[in-house]
């Protein structure tokens, strides 16, 4: 029962660095959501894909890019780390279990990422 | 842009108190209402709420919305200890979810 793993769990980045954090979902969802954690801000949303092949932007798009090549991953890139993007990144799934609703999201662990 | 409001930020109880916590929201196209516990890592499913006036309960946990109103409450009832966590808010708008920054419990023994 792995459900929802994101790699890497923890990654220290110098400024201006690139990286892929990668998320992997072994039900079947149609929907992947990548979410950033701060301290007192709740979950925000960075991007989110309803289907392979396609992505949206969300609440706070700038300074990442993401893709869904394949239904069951969902990747998310810092092409220039910034301080500002030191966070928790979570992703997340759901299926059309009540449609038209999205239902609940299942959430992978986290990964932490600092940058300096 | 979609709103979504928790209250009280945070808050410290008794082991056998009751809690309530609140979430108002704005959004575009309301679709559903969910809470989330957050312990240590990611956070973990508690209600969806798509109806008014109907009341979700999951052992000493409770949760009601008012689409009129636009806001939601969820209720704990004989606090323990394992109670401690932040209960965070969702509104459900258009295939994607909006969260409240989350209202952080403590619950002392």
């Amino acid at each position: 029962n792995a459900g929802v793993t994101q790699t890497p769990k923890f990654r220290v980045l110098k400024t201006g660095q690139s990286m892929t954090l990668l998320c992997a979902q072994d039900m079947n969802h149609e929907y992947m959501y990548w979410y950033r954690q701060d301290p007192g801000m709740g979950l925000r949303l960075i991007h989110y894909s309803v289907g392979e092949g396609t992505t949206a932007k969300g609440e706070v798009p700038d300074g990442y890019n993401v893709s869904r090549l394949k239904k069951q991953n969902f990747l998310l890139g810092l092409e220039s780390a910034a301080p500002s993007q030191t966070s928790v990144y979570f992703c997340a799934s759901s299926s059309l279990a009540h449609p038209p609703h999205t239902g609940e999201l299942f959430f992978g662990e986290g990964s932490r990422l600092t940058v300096l | 842009e979609d709103k979504v409001v928790q209250s009280p930020l945070s808050l410290v109880v008794h082991e056998g108190d009751t809690v309530t916590l609140n979430c108002s929201y704005e959004v575009t196209n309301f679709r559903s209402l969910l809470w989330y516990k957050q312990e240590k890592k990611a956070p973990t499913f508690l209600f969806m709420l798509t109806s008014s006036g109907i009341e979700k309960k999951s052992g000493r946990l409770s949760s009601i919305l008012d689409k009129k109103e636009l806001f939601s409450i969820l209720n704990i009832t004989a606090t323990q200890t394992g109670d401690s966590a932040v209960y965070l808010c969702a509104v459900e708008d258009d295939y994607k979810l909006s969260f409240g920054a989350g209202t952080t419990v403590t619950v002392r023994a």
